[in-house]
């Protein structure tokens, strides 16, 4: 069974563009959620999807958006670049919410803000 | 408030040794608790999990033990192997709830020659 696979794998920006970032849960999973992982401060949650809803969402600006579609794959945007948001950003997916099934997550994509 | 913590940042241990990690949350609503493992230059494996109706579950050469009591969460780890270093991550849930997992900061684990 293939697990949670997130593209790019790096990717290099410049402040003020755009970027989309994507996952592909793994099959049968329905809810993914993304993280922003930094050293200083450790794995932030950005939002959930669960069937195409946002159910979930965290404490960051509305910069940063995303989609699920009928597939369960699902994407995050984030609007003018800062070099603030350089980080690994991390997709996981469960089978749901109300179960006790822990999140599979990937092995992220690396942004990079010059 | 949410949190999720590691009473260490890091910890070092001799190869063949017993690791303990540690790990305190703050929600006492929480009823799921996940423990993951993250290597360099990968995203955080899962590890073991455990209900709030346990206090302890095992796997393979780890067991996790659960104190609702003080809410603490361990991770153990028998005959650590150089196979082993990454940073540990605790995380807490409400399964039943719309509430998002909550990650602790992460012990990262060393293990000596």
């Amino acid at each position: 069974k293939a697990g949670v696979t997130q593209t790019p794998r790096y990717l290099i920006k410049t402040r003020g563009q755009q970027v989309t970032l994507s996952c592909s849960p793994i099959s049968g999973h329905r809810s993914v959620s993304w993280y922003q992982q930094t050293p200083g401060q450790g794995l932030q949650f950005l939002f959930e999807y669960f069937s195409e809803t946002q159910r979930n969402k965290g404490n960051f600006p509305g910069r940063f958006s995303g989609r699920q579609f009928s597939n369960s794959r699902s994407e995050m945007n984030v609007s003018t670049l800062e070099l603030g948001d350089s980080a690994l950003y991390l997709c996981a997916s469960s089978l749901g919410q109300g179960t006790y099934q822990p999140q599979h997550f990937g092995d992220g994509t690396r942004l990079s803000i010059l | 408030g949410e949190s999720v913590g590691l009473h260490l940042p890091t910890l070092s241990v001799q190869e063949g040794d017993n690791s303990i990690i540690n790990c305190a949350y703050s929600n006492s609503a929480s009823d799921y608790f996940i423990w993951y493992k993250q290597e360099s230059g990968k995203g955080p494996q899962f590890i073991i999990d455990i209900r709030s109706n346990m206090d302890k579950r095992q796997g393979q050469r780890v067991t996790v033990l659960l104190n609702k009591t003080v809410k603490h969460l361990s991770l153990q780890i028998a005959a650590t192997q150089p196979g082993d270093s990454a940073v540990y991550f605790c995380a807490e849930n409400r399964a039943n709830r719309d509430d998002k997992i909550i990650f602790g900061k992460g012990t990262r684990l060393h293990i000596l020659p």
